[in-house]
């Protein structure tokens, strides 16, 4: 089973920042690495796919970056709504494994 | 307008089971495979099983293999999930999520199934 590390844990940033997450997986996934958001009571959101292809609706200040074993979410310039918690998935084998999730809060 | 709505969860006993459905709108069900992922409360997310458009292909995550049984009336536009023996560590939000090019891009709000005595 592949296990993804999301890092860090929690990234406490004001609105107007620039916000990175990383992703690191335990053997390579090649590109096949998506980017989940999820706001409390809610299902997550599909943001990235391909470790790089935005997902339909999602702003342009979401990105994505990388391959192999080490992948990047990057939001340009925080917007309030994107307080949430994040998740990197994988779908290079079965089973599919998520990342334990990142929270990102407001400074 | 698309959606995925779960239903079937609900509080039952350890050894118990239950069986969830999640009726599929908006969208030609038959044309995608479907997946099933659960959230225990305050936790991650976890790949429970996976179903192709015409049933060819099943996959389950070894925590349910043998419990669980994955099916679809694409007839009827509806996705289901036989839960058997059923443990305390199957409580979860269980969501039902279209597969798009291997992602899951669409899901309903869930359904919460609580395992307890």
């Amino acid at each position: 089973e592949i296990v993804l590390t999301q890092s860090p844990a929690t990234l406490s940033l004001s609105p107007g920042e620039r916000g990175t997450l990383s992703c690191r997986a335990s053997q390579s996934v090649s590109s096949y690495l998506a980017w989940y958001q999820q706001k409390p009571g809610q299902a997550p959101r599909l943001l990235i796919y391909d470790a790089s292809n935005r997902a339909t609706g999602i702003p342009a200040r979401f990105s994505g970056s990388g391959s192999g074993t080490d992948f990047t979410l990057t939001i340009s310039s925080l917007e309030p709504e994107d307080f949430a918690v994040y998740y990197c998935q994988q779908r290079s084998n079965w089973p599919r494994t998520f990342g334990q999730g990142a929270k990102l809060e407001i400074k | 307008e698309v959606q995925l709505v779960e239903s079937g969860g609900g509080l039952v006993q350890p050894g118990g089971s239950l069986r969830l459905s999640c009726a599929v709108t908006g969208f030609t069900f038959s044309s995608f495979s479907m997946n099933w992922v659960r959230q225990a409360p305050g936790k991650g997310l976890e790949c429970v099983s996976y179903i192709s458009s015409g049933s060819t292909t099943i996959y389950y995550a070894d925590s349910v293999k043998g419990r669980f049984t994955i099916s679809r009336d694409n007839a009827k536009n509806s996705l289901y999930l036989q839960m058997n023996s059923l443990r305390d560590e199957d409580t979860a939000v269980y969501y039902c999520a279209r597969d798009r090019a291997g992602w899951p891009d669409l899901w309903g709000q869930g359904t919460l199934v609580t395992v307890s005595s």
